[in-house]
Order: C-alpha cells, then structure tokens, then sequence
C-alpha cells in the first residue's frame, strides 16, 4: 500500500551544520508530497509542500525537491539554528474526495549551540 | 485569530470510562480530521468529515465515533475506552482542496 518511510532520529546537529532528513515514498499514480513540522507543545504545521516531479518546495531556509525516480523528497537544510529543533513529519497526498494525507513516523531534531 | 483548539489538552481515564474530544475551528474550513500520534507510527487517520453533516472513517476508526453538528465543530467520542487508546489526538481542518492542514495542539489522553 501507500505508505511514507523517514530515517529514524533523532537527528543531533551543532548550531550552523547541514541538515539532511531522508524520506521516500511508495504510491500509486502521482501524489504529492508535504514536509510538515511539530515544535514542542504545539500541532503540525506545513513546512513546504511540492505537487509534480522536479518541483521543489522552500520555506524558512529549507529546501526539498521531488524526486520521481528515486520516488525520494528529502529535506534539507544549510545552516541549522537552535530555533530549528522540532519532529519533521514527511507525508503524501493521494488524489480523490478528500485530502487524505500519510504521514512517516517523524524524525526529530535536536540542534545544540 | 483561535485557528483550531482542542479541548482537553489532557485527560485520565479508567478503562471502560466514556469522553468526548472537542475540535473547533473559526476558518470557516469545510474538511476537518481527526488523528492519533503514537511513538514510531507517526500520524493516522481515525476519522474525517467533508462538510457538516458528514463523517467517514479513516484508517483506524475502530472504538471511536464522530460527529459534526455544526461547521465549526467535529467531536470525537470513545464510548469505552481501552489502553490502546492512550495517545496523543490531533484535530485538523482545512479549506478542501487547497493540501494544507490546519492543526490543533493536541489533546494527551491516558486510559490506565
């Protein structure tokens, strides 16, 4: 079935290092795929999103393309801050009625000074 | 500018015990959601609604229900809860059609 895989955290990164957060994806037809973001206490909130092959989504510094061959949307990062420590959730949208979106186990990061 | 609020943030129930989860959101959004966060499963789907007056399940409705009276208000109800319902509940809303969720902050439930 569909389903989204992240690699497992948590991510532990010096203040101003490269984040790099796997995610890939299986899926029938051509969904669409999400990078939402839970910081401490709080709900999910979209970080970026991107629709069709090659497209890359960006926000807040962050940066992840689509990646059809390699059915991959990783999400990158070149200078982490402190501010940055939250669980990252990759997810995808199937088409139909309803928005129904899937979402990997979420992948947490921890930025140190 | 409230957005999505879940009411209770916590709650401690004895197994077999009833409650409601209360989700209300002043967007005017059309689909609203209801999902559970366990450890290394991330988010799923319990239930959803596409208008008022409407609900369908998700991927794991069973031992929970649903209702949504009015647009601006979908509740989730355990009628008798068990242990594996210990989880932290998240409602969700959005406009319909535009792929992006509106979240509440959640709502940390314990049935012991």
């Amino acid at each position: 079935g569909d389903s989204v895989t992240q690699m497992e955290g948590p991510v532990t990164l010096s203040e101003e290092a490269f984040l790099t957060i796997n995610c890939t994806y299986t899926a029938t037809g051509y969904p669409s795929l999400f990078w939402y973001v839970q910081y401490p206490g709080e709900g999910l909130q979209l970080l970026l999103k991107a629709t069709k092959a090659d497209d890359k989504g960006s926000n807040k510094g962050f940066e992840a393309t689509y990646r059809k061959e390699t059915t991959s949307f990783h999400l990158e990062k070149g200078s982490v801050q402190v501010s940055d420590s939250a669980v990252y959730f990759c997810a995808l949208s199937l088409s139909g009625g309803y928005n129904k979106l899937i979402f990997g186990a979420g992948t947490r990061l921890a930025v140190h000074p | 500018n409230a957005g999505v609020t879940q009411t209770p943030k916590f709650r401690v129930l004895k197994t077999g015990q009833s409650m409601t989860l209360l989700c209300a959101q002043d967007m005017n959004h059309e689909y609203m959601y209801w999902y559970r966060q366990d450890p290394g499963m991330g988010l799923r789907l319990i239930h959803y609604s596409v208008g008022e007056g409407t609900t369908a399940k998700g991927e794991v409705p069973d031992g929970y229900n649903v209702s949504r009276l009015k647009k601006q208000n979908f509740l989730l109800g355990l009628e008798s809860a068990a242990p594996s319902q210990t989880s932290v509940y998240f409602c969700a809303s959005e406009t319909g059609g535009a792929n992006v969720l509106t979240f509440g902050a959640g709502s940390r439930l314990t049935v012991l």
